[in-house]
């Protein structure tokens, strides 16, 4: 069954620390995985976009990385702000017919 | 450019109502999609378009929903009759020629059916 799962649920971490996100996935055949930022009340806004060929992917504090042989993925964020509070969502997309699957999201708060 | 605009902002009707929301992708953008996104269920895509063609529609819910894109600047999302389960935020995103390219997202439109 293709599924993407992701952890932690939710996250409160300190201004200034650094914080991972994971991304584990069984969707086959893969073509990308993309992870997204979420404020509250607004639609998702792209973060990264990785093929099978990219292992990571930066985008200014947000580094993701991608291991296509134990279908995991994660998003490190460097030095966080009170900014980066939102939902982040990963989401796979399968390589026959373009099957997008979403995870659930990670909630992140961010706190001074 | 303004990015992608969705109409309403916010919605309330009751149940048996038609509902239709609106979306004009960006300029230049062939692909257009529809997710809808609840609490329970997360984002779900529910349709997308390449030049104006519906090409996957798998996850439109039922019969109730249809999606129309007359022209390469607009898009509808009809729920006819609308029901209490269908209260969620509707999202429309585009992107340019290829489905693995970044989509970029409208506001969304709050749905409140009661």
């Amino acid at each position: 069954k293709n599924q993407v799962e992701q952890s932690p649920q939710s996250l409160i971490i300190l201004e200034g620390k650094n914080c991972t996100l994971q991304c584990n996935y069984t969707v086959s055949p893969f073509s990308n995985l993309r992870w997204y930022k979420q404020d509250t009340g607004r639609g998702p806004v792209s973060l990264t976009i990785m093929t099978f060929s990219e292992n990571t992917k930066s985008n200014g504090r947000y580094t993701a990385t991608l291991d296509a042989d134990t279908k995991q993925s994660s998003l490190h964020i460097t030095a966080s702000q009170l900014s980066d509070s939102a939902s982040y969502i990963c989401v796979v997309t399968r390589n026959t017919g373009n099957q997008f699957y979403f995870g659930t999201g990670t909630s992140l708060t961010v706190i001074p | 450019d303004a990015g992608v605009i969705q109409s309403p902002r916010h919605e309330v009707t009751e149940m048996g109502q038609e509902v239709t929301l609106r979306c004009k992708p960006i300029s230049g953008h062939d692909y257009l999609f529809w997710y809808r996104q609840t609490m329970m269920r997360g984002l779900e895509l529910l349709i997308y378009f390449n030049n104006n063609v519906p090409i996957d529609d798998s996850g439109m819910p039922e019969d109730r929903f249809s999606a129309k894109m007359p022209n390469a600047s607009f898009s509808t999302l009809k729920i006819q009759p609308s029901e209490p389960r269908d209260s969620a935020v509707y999202f429309c995103a585009s992107s340019l020629a290829g489905v693995n390219n970044e989509q970029f997202f409208g506001p969304g439109t709050r749905l409140t059916v009661l």
